[in-house]
Parts: C-alpha cells; structure tokens; sequence
C-alpha cells in the first residue's frame, strides 16, 4: 500500500541554523509534491511545489528537493527563526489526481 | 480575500447527538474536500466534491457520516450519531479544480469531542 513518511519525532535547532526535513514514499508515483505548514489551531498552509521532473525549488528561505530515485523530498529552511516553529506536512499528488495524500508531518522547534 | 470558513471552531457533545459541520469555501473555488485529523491517522480524506457533486466519499468512515454540498458556497459534514471515537479535528478546504496541481486552502478546522 502507499505509504508516506515523516519523522515523528520533533526537531530542535537553534536559530540561524538550517533545518532540513525529510518525506520519504514508497509504492506511489507521485507526480507533484507539495509541502504545508501547520500552526496549532490552525489548518495547513500551503508552502510549495515541486514537479516529479523538477530537482529543486526554492522560495525565499525555503527549498524543496524531489529525488524520485530515492523516493524521498527534502524541505529546507535556511536562517531559521523562532517564527518558523510549526509543523511541516508533505502531500503527494498522483497526474491527474486532485487527492493529495498527506503525510503526518514533522514538528519544527527552532530555539532562540 | 476571506479564507475558507468553518464552524462551529470547538464543539463538545454527549455521545449519540447528531452533529453538524459547516464550510464555506473560498468563492470560485470549485473543489471542495473534509478531512479528518488526529494524531494516531494524520490528516485523512473524508470526501471530495466537484462542482457540488461528491466525486470521492471512500474515507467516509460508516453510515453515520453524510456530507452535503447543495451549493458553492456551502457544505456541510454531518455525525448521526455520534460517538466517542469521532473526536479529532475535521477540516474543510477548498481549492481551483480543473489542474492537478492546485494548492489545497483550508479552514481553521472545527475541533469535536464526544462525551
């Protein structure tokens, strides 16, 4: 079955240090992946895209990776802030699809 | 721009009460779906509608669950009855249908509890 992980334990870095978050799949082809960031209380927003065909795409202070050999998408975010402490979601989309199947995310902690 | 809307933010009620969630979508979007968020499942898919027609209802849970869309404006998740593994956060998001690659936008969620 599909299946889409993300690291369940939290990661703590301090400020101005680059954290780098990982969603890795197995038995999917995704052909768009897309990053949110959720607050508590709040619903998810909506971050990035990446192509299956796109290595790499950047957004001020973030960048995203898509390694459809290794299945797995990296999500930077360098100068880290205090601000940036959330909870990161990876959603995969299949072509044609307007499901995405998201994973459980990843809580970001980035000390002062 | 108004963001997508639901209510009610919170609800509490005693196991076997119908319960009734409300969504308003962001305008001339035309895709519509309810999630269901907990800790032990993540964020899962309840329902998906386009243009006001479900299209995918598969993670709808059992009967109990119904989901209506009479316009595009509104929806609405509906429990009867509810029960006490029910609780978790529902959410409501919208997005521009007819590209697969359409960021979803979501509500603030409605967080249930049942007694």
């Amino acid at each position: 079955s599909q299946k889409i992980e993300q690291n369940s334990e939290a990661l703590n870095i301090q400020e101005g240090k680059t954290a780098t978050l990982t969603c890795n799949y197995t038995n999917y082809s995704p052909a768009y992946l897309q990053w949110y960031r959720q607050d508590p209380g709040r619903g998810p927003v909506f971050l990035l895209l990446i192509r299956e065909n796109e290595k790499e795409k950047r957004k001020e202070r973030l960048k995203v990776t898509f390694d459809t050999t290794l299945k797995q998408s990296l999500f930077h975010i360098t100068a880290s802030q205090p601000a940036d402490s959330a909870t990161y979601l990876c959603a995969l989309l299949s072509g044609g699809s307007y499901i995405p199947t998201f994973g459980r995310g990843t809580s970001l902690i980035v000390h002062p | 721009d108004a963001g997508v809307i639901q209510s009610p933010r919170h609800e509490v009620t005693e196991m076997g009460q119908e319960v009734t969630l409300r969504c308003k979508p962001i305008s001339g979007h035309n895709s519509l779906f309810w999630y269901r968020q907990t800790m032990m499942r993540g964020l899962e898919l309840l329902i998906y509608f386009n243009n006001n027609v479900p299209i995918d209802d598969s993670g709808m849970p059992e009967d109990r669950f119904s989901a209506k869309m009479p316009n595009a404006s509104f929806s609405t998740l509906k429990i009867q009855p509810s029960e006490p593994r029910d609780s978790a956060v529902y959410f409501c998001a919208s997005s521009l249908g007819g590209q697969d690659n359409q960021p979803q936008h979501f509500g603030d969620g409605t967080r249930l509890s049942i007694l």
